[in-house]
């Protein structure tokens, strides 16, 4: 029979736009957080961090907001460019003694030219 | 810059074969990992190494073990590989001293078993 894989959340933007990205996260007890992007045929990248103590973090171009409250976590990247077209996954660092890092799903970006 | 090496990008093995898929970083680190990516799913953990010698079980240990004799090198290994274990495996690295820091990936193996 035929196999059904599973497909990610895709984002389809218009070149120069805004994008926002956005990720759940599931522990209260994480401490750390991660964007990375993966281009195709590589590994994942960082692209930037925040801590717990913080709700926003500004790099070229990106910005990672936290909502603790809501166990939220957003990227948004200014005047998206072809460049940008990758899979975006947000992580978590745990707070539970040892070193694991939990990763989402990830997010695929498409920038229209 | 740190630097990942996984040896090989691209394997092909049969069913019951024994694999190993190595993994050099450059960068004096003591945290290492292997993670398995499967559409979908995301980056799942596999094994991970606080230092040399040393190893811990991650989320989806059952059909691998690894090896770190050497600080710079960790190795995965499928004793008898079986076609669920067909993914992209994900080597990375970390210092310990900054546990709250970034990941740095290798580029991938991608392993096909048949």
């Amino acid at each position: 029979g035929e196999s059904v894989g599973l497909h990610l959340p895709t984002l389809s933007v218009q070149e120069g736009d805004n994008s926002i990205i956005n990720c759940a996260y599931s522990n209260s007890a994480s401490d750390y957080f991660i964007w990375y992007k993966q281009e195709s045929g590589k590994g994942p990248q960082f692209i930037i961090d925040i801590r717990s103590n913080m709700d926003k973090r500004q790099g070229q171009r990106v910005t990672v907001l936290l909502n603790k409250t809501v166990k939220h976590l957003s990227l948004q990247i200014a005047a998206t460019q072809p460049g940008d077209s990758a899979v975006y996954f947000c992580a978590e660092n745990r707070n539970t003694g040892g070193f694991k890092t939990i990763f989402g799903a990830g997010t695929r970006l498409f920038v229209k030219a | 810059d740190v630097k990942v090496t996984q040896s090989s990008r691209y394997l092909v093995k049969r069913t019951g074969e024994k694999v190993f898929l190595e993994c050099v970083q450059d960068m004096d680190h003591e945290n290492m990992f292997w993670y398995r990516q499967d559409p979908g799913l995301g980056l799942r953990l596999i094994y991970f190494s606080y230092d040399v010698k040393m190893k811990e079980k991650g989320d989806i240990p059952e059909g691998y073990s690894v090896s770190r004799e050497k600080k710079e090198r960790f190795s995965l290994i499928l004793e008898s590989a079986s076609t669920n274990q067909t993914s992209m495996y994900l080597c990375a690295s970390r210092k310990t001293e900054t546990y709250n820091s970034p990941l740095h990936f290798g580029n991938g193996t991608r392993l096909t078993v048949t």
